[in-house]
């Protein structure tokens, strides 16, 4: 299994502004991935965070607004970008290797202000 | 692109009770996994149990088990036993190699 520190837990911003969420897994993982998940509801993949490369986003996220890194194969990295009160949400980070389950950070509690 | 579907929003069940949470997924492949996850209020995505699709076993893993129907493309979750740290949403999730999930079926366990 792989334990998966996200951080932060929580803030509250101002429109306009960026946030960036960092993931950091305890050991080398394949896949990475991001997802946004309104409370109550499921979640929605936003990108695959690709090491050594750009990430690939799903329909309806785009890399200006979601800018993603991943230096290495235990950490990534999320930004939210220019943010309005509609991207107030939680943000998960998640880590996988092919063919297994995967593990979850302990999600970011976003508000925009 | 594949779904999953979860028909029940919300499920109760009383405490010490069995409870079964039903799940289905659209796929046309045949080699996937299945999974059902545990989200308490604090957020933290569990995972509670998986299921290879090759394997006609279904799996279990101590008051949980499940009912893996690969024709009927129907994965539901059996919770024994039931007890108050269980209430939780529940989501089902499907893996080719990205994740699917489910829209969560909400539990409440009655004392």
């Amino acid at each position: 299994s792989a334990v998966i520190s996200q951080k932060p837990s929580r803030d509250i911003c101002q429109r306009g502004t960026s946030l960036t969420i960092q993931c950091q897994v305890d050991s080398q993982v394949t896949m990475m991935f991001w997802y946004r998940q309104q409370p109550g509801q499921s979640l929605t993949l936003i990108a695959t965070a690709n090491q050594g490369s750009e990430a690939t986003y799903e329909s309806g996220f785009v890399i200006d607004k979601f800018p993603i890194s991943r230096p290495n194969l235990t950490f990534s990295t999320l930004t939210v970008s220019n943010m309005s009160p509609e991207d107030s949400s939680i943000y998960l980070c998640s880590a996988s290797d092919r063919g297994t389950e995967a593990f979850f950070g302990q999600g970011t509690r976003l508000t925009v202000v | 692109a594949q779904t999953v579907t979860q028909s029940q929003p919300e499920m109760s069940v009383q405490e010490a009770e069995t409870v079964t949470l039903s799940c289905t997924y659209d796929t046309s492949e045949s080699d996937y996994y299945l999974f059902w996850y545990k989200q308490p209020p604090s957020r933290q995505m569990i995972l509670v149990i998986r299921q290879e699709a090759y394997k006609q076993q279904n799996a279990t893993e101590n008051r949980f088990s499940v009912n893996f129907q690969k024709a009927a493309k129907s994965f539901s979750l059996k919770i024994s036993d039931s007890q108050l740290g269980d209430a939780a949403m529940y989501f089902c999730a499907y893996r080719r190699n990205q994740f699917y999930f489910g829209t969560g079926t909400s539990l409440t366990v009655i004392p």
